[in-house]
């Protein structure tokens, strides 16, 4: 059974850019939620998405946008990038949404210069 | 605002000893807590979970412990192995819903 992929792998994109980062999440899987990693900070839940509607949303600026297509793959963008977006975002599957039956990606790592 | 609080950055134990990962919130909703561990370049994965109405949840040498009046819980690895080495993630949320709250993370490493 494949994993949640995302793609790309790493990122490297100039300040005032816009970026976009897609996700595939497990066969079967309605939810998709993503959340970014920086060091010191843990993860912080962006958004979740079921069944192509934003279902919750976490405390992230408006430049941080995603949806979902009826395939369940969903996609993240953020515009006019700041070093400060520079980190690791992880997208996470699961049927239901609950935290216990997620199943992480390995993460875009985004550099911002 | 850290809801979930991880405030030793790293641990390092022996080979066969005992792990105790410590993880502290504030939001007195919570209800749901759970443990990932991610190893580099790949993305976390489950551990083990518990809800408010226990306070321990054992599945095999892994045990996690919650103290709801301190806001404390943590997770203890008997024995450690040097495959345990990872960094583990505390985690909470209401009603074991998709809204997780994390922690910084506790780098673990086992010394052989």
């Amino acid at each position: 059974k494949a994993g949640v992929t995302q793609t790309p792998r790493y990122l490297i994109k100039t300040r005032g850019q816009q970026v976009t980062l897609s996700c595939s999440p497990i066969s079967g899987h309605r939810s998709v939620s993503w959340y970014q990693q920086t060091p010191g900070q843990g993860l912080q839940f962006l958004f979740e998405y079921f069944s192509e509607t934003q279902r919750n949303k976490g405390n992230f600026p408006g430049r941080f946008s995603g949806r979902q297509f009826s395939n369940s793959r969903s996609e993240m963008n953020v515009s006019t990038l700041e070093l400060g977006d520079s980190a690791l975002y992880l997208c996470a599957s699961s049927q239901s949404g609950t935290g216990s039956g997620y199943t992480f990606g390995s993460g875009t790592r985004l550099t911002v210069v | 605002d850290q809801q979930v609080k991880q405030n030793s950055p790293s641990l390092s134990v022996q080979e066969g000893r005992i792990s105790i990962l410590n993880c502290d919130y504030t939001n007195s909703m919570f209800d749901y807590f759970l443990w990932y561990k991610k190893y580099p370049a790949e993305g976390p994965t489950f551990l083990i979970s518990i809800s408010s109405i226990k306070d321990k949840n054992e599945d095999g040498r892994f045990t996690v412990f919650l103290n709801k009046s301190a806001k404390h819980l943590s997770l203890h690895i008997v024995p450690s192995q040097p495959g345990d080495s990872a960094v583990y993630f505390c985690a909470a949320s209401e009603d074991n819903n998709n809204d997780m709250r994390f922690g910084a993370g506790t780098r673990l490493t086992v010394k052989p």
